[in-house]
């Protein structure tokens, strides 16, 4: 039973590029959210999606980023016209609900 | 929104010392979930806890839901429970299951 997946573990972009960071949960979860972790802080809720559908996207930056979970495939969390501001570690967790949260390995996204 | 607040911010233990970790919360919550961020940054399920106590081996976790708290206890520390201690909660105002973290404590466990 695979846990939650993100794919990939380590991302370089250069500034202006687009990223894409993907997320699997785990099997039988339905409930998908992303959290940024800067260097030396927490992790601080982004958006919260279920198939098709963004719940809630409080903690999203109004601009460049985006988030989608669609009937078929992973969530991808979108950043358009990276900035060097948006290097972080970027993490994805999944439930059943309201239920226990298991996140994946992280995606480190650095801009140079 | 809720405020998750953790203390002590940073602690330095000697190995076989024991540590409490606290986790105050600022409303009523629907879930808390206790992590540990190893060095590597892999986040580690350690405690779901919304309420009462449970023990796992060295660690044990208790919330007490109606005073607003939580507690992690580490008994006997080793040098591999370093890293960053996270406690998480999800509240029952917003209507969404997001979670959201406090600021960490963060252990050192000298040899």
């Amino acid at each position: 039973n695979a846990g939650v997946m993100q794919n990939p573990r380590h991302l370089v972009r250069r500034r202006g590029q687009e990223a894409r960071l993907r997320c699997s949960p785990m099997k039988g979860h339905s409930h998908v959210y992303w959290y940024r972790q800067l260097p030396e802080e927490g992790l601080k809720f982004m958006v919260y999606l279920q198939k098709e559908n963004i719940i809630d996207e409080s903690g999203m930056p109004k601009e460049r980023f985006s988030a989608e979970f669609p009937k078929e495939g992973p969530s991808i969390l979108r950043i358009q016209q990276v900035v060097r501001g948006d290097s972080a570690a970027y993490f994805c967790a999944s439930t059943q609900g309201n239920t226990e949260a298991f996140f994946g390995q992280g995606t480190r996204l650095t801009v140079v | 929104g809720i405020q998750v607040e953790q203390s002590p911010p940073d602690l330095i233990l000697q190995e076989g010392a024991n540590s409490t970790l606290r986790c105050n919360f600022s409303d009523s919550v629907n879930n808390l979930q206790w992590f540990h961020q190893n060095p590597w940054g892999q986040l580690i399920n350690l405690f779901y806890i919304p309420s009462g106590t449970k023990q796992n081996g060295r660690l044990s976790a208790t919330t007490v839901a109606t005073e607003r708290y939580s507690l992690l206890y580490i008994s006997s520390s080793q040098t591999t429970d370093s890293g960053v201690y996270f406690c998480a909660v999800s509240d029952r105002i917003s209507g969404t299951y997001k979670y959201i973290f406090g600021t960490g404590t963060r252990l050192k466990v000298l040899a």
